[in-house]
């Protein structure tokens, strides 16, 4: 059993440059999200997902992009990739919203912009 | 969601309880209590939560104070391998954006 699984681990990028980060999940959970962890300031949700087919913005949502066609995959695009994006991203999923059910973190996928 | 606020650090020896603590003087009725910690260069792992009465699983217990302004999450016997970063946080059940808001946590280091 993976849990969640992020790729790729690493990437660094040219301003301007667009890439998908992508997210897959094996635990059939309905709920998807992406954060940014940048140092100082903790996790900022960017954008989540309640379902396959849905997608909703965050705290953090500007200059990115994010698809859930599949129910196991969650995809973050960056179009033009800016020095601001640098940062670790995690993805996380969860059963359902209900207290009981924790949300379940990747181990990241470290980007830098250059 | 309310805040929270956590000593920025603390050290125990190993084999012995590492007890951290988080105020949350200002979580409303629907508001659940979640810790959650993260190992260098890992993601967060969900540890713990609870409402207001005290909780035990196989990772830890949380005890929550009765006006629960606070509350203590206990690992009872620290290993090196429990060195991390212990975030507390409050989080009301409003929805499907009901998110988990990290702040900076207690930077927790276990001494052989």
């Amino acid at each position: 059993n993976a849990g969640v699984t992020q790729t790729p681990k690493f990437r660094v990028l040219k301003t301007g440059q667009s890439m998908t980060l992508l997210c897959a999940q094996d635990m059939n959970h309905e709920y998807m999200y992406w954060y940014r962890q940048d140092p100082g300031m903790g996790l900022r949700l960017i954008h989540y997902s309640v379902g396959e087919g849905t997608t909703a913005k965050g705290e953090v949502p500007d200059g990115y992009n994010v698809s859930r066609l599949k129910k196991q995959n969650f995809l973050l695009g960056l179009e033009s990739a800016a020095p601001s994006q640098t940062s670790v991203y995690f993805c996380a999923s969860s059963y359902s919203w209900q207290h009981n059910q924790p949300q379940h973190f990747g181990d990241g996928t470290r980007l830098s912009i250059l | 969601d309310a805040k929270t606020t956590q000593p920025t650090s603390m050290d125990c020896a190993e084999g012995r309880a590492a007890n951290l603590p988080c105020n949350h003087s200002t979580i409303s009725g629907n508001e659940y209590v979640y810790w959650y910690r993260q190992i260098h260069s890992q993601g967060p792992q969900y540890i713990i939560h609870g409402l207001k009465n005290n909780e035990t699983n196989e990772m830890a217990s949380l005890i929550i104070t009765e006006d629960r302004k606070s509350s203590t999450l206990i690992l009872p016997h620290a290993t090196l391998r429990d060195t991390a970063v212990y975030y507390c946080i409050v989080r009301a059940l409003t929805g499907a954006n009901s998110k988990l808001t990290f702040g900076k946590g207690i930077t927790l280091s276990v001494r052989p």
